[in-house]
């Protein structure tokens, strides 16, 4: 079965300074990955997603992941964080083997100090 | 073009009671799932359907019912409300294809006391 492991229950950064939020997944063909982000008493929004090609994948709001599938991550960068971007994000796995389910991790909080 | 369309945003039951929650959307998506947030466990999935007429269960579906009686339209029902349930609930919806990933409600604040 997949699973999803977010290590980071809480992250701080401050505001400008680089981000990388952590994932990995156990999943043994091919996944699809996903990161979306949920402010606070919202919906998640869709950060970005990787199912096939480039490993790395450039998302919404200036993000970008990599697929490692040496290591089974899929880590979320941001070169420069924003106070807006103070949220909670969540890593997904999907896969064709298991239709249209998608296995979230517990999600990451971000606070970002000023 | 409203997307995905969840009501009540908030509510309130005694244990015991039974309501539903709405879900709709407007984007011609087959897939359409139920999920339940709460605090450091992420989303778990409830219920989904990957069509009108189909239903199946997820990974926690004990207390709720579903069906898919139209494309648009998929309630989560709380048959017996237990404080156990008190969590926010998003329902959720895709193209049917495992790559697309989902559209997602802005999601019901339910409280059982």
């Amino acid at each position: 079965a997949q699973s999803v492991t977010q290590p980071d229950i809480h992250i701080t950064v401050s505001e400008g300074a680089s981000l990388e939020l952590r994932c990995n997944y156990s999943y043994g063909a091919t996944p699809y990955l996903f990161w979306y982000v949920q402010s606070p008493g919202q919906g998640l929004q869709l950060l970005l997603k990787y199912f096939s090609g480039d490993t790395l994948v450039q998302g919404i709001k200036g993000f970008e992941a990599e697929f490692k599938r040496s290591q089974s991550s899929f880590n979320l960068r941001k070169p420069s964080v924003h106070w807006s971007d103070a949220a909670e994000y969540f890593c997904a796995v999907g896969a064709m083997e298991y239709g249209n389910k998608l296995v979230f991790g517990a999600g990451t909080i971000l606070r970002v100090k000023s | 073009n409203a997307g995905v369309t969840q009501t009540p945003k908030f509510q309130v039951l005694k244990t015991g009671q039974s309501m539903t929650l709405q879900c709709a959307q407007d984007m011609n998506h087959e897939y359409m799932s139920w999920y339940r947030q709460d605090p450091g466990m992420g989303l778990r999935l409830i219920h989904y359907s990957v069509g009108a007429g189909i239903t199946d269960q997820g990974e926690v579906p004990n207390g709720y019912n579903v069906s898919r009686s139209t494309t648009e339209d998929f309630p989560l029902r709380l048959l017996s409300a237990a404080p156990s349930q008190t969590s926010v609930y998003f329902c959720a919806s895709s193209l049917g294809r495992s790559q697309d990933g989902y559209t997602f409600g802005s999601g019901t604040r339910l409280t059982v006391v």
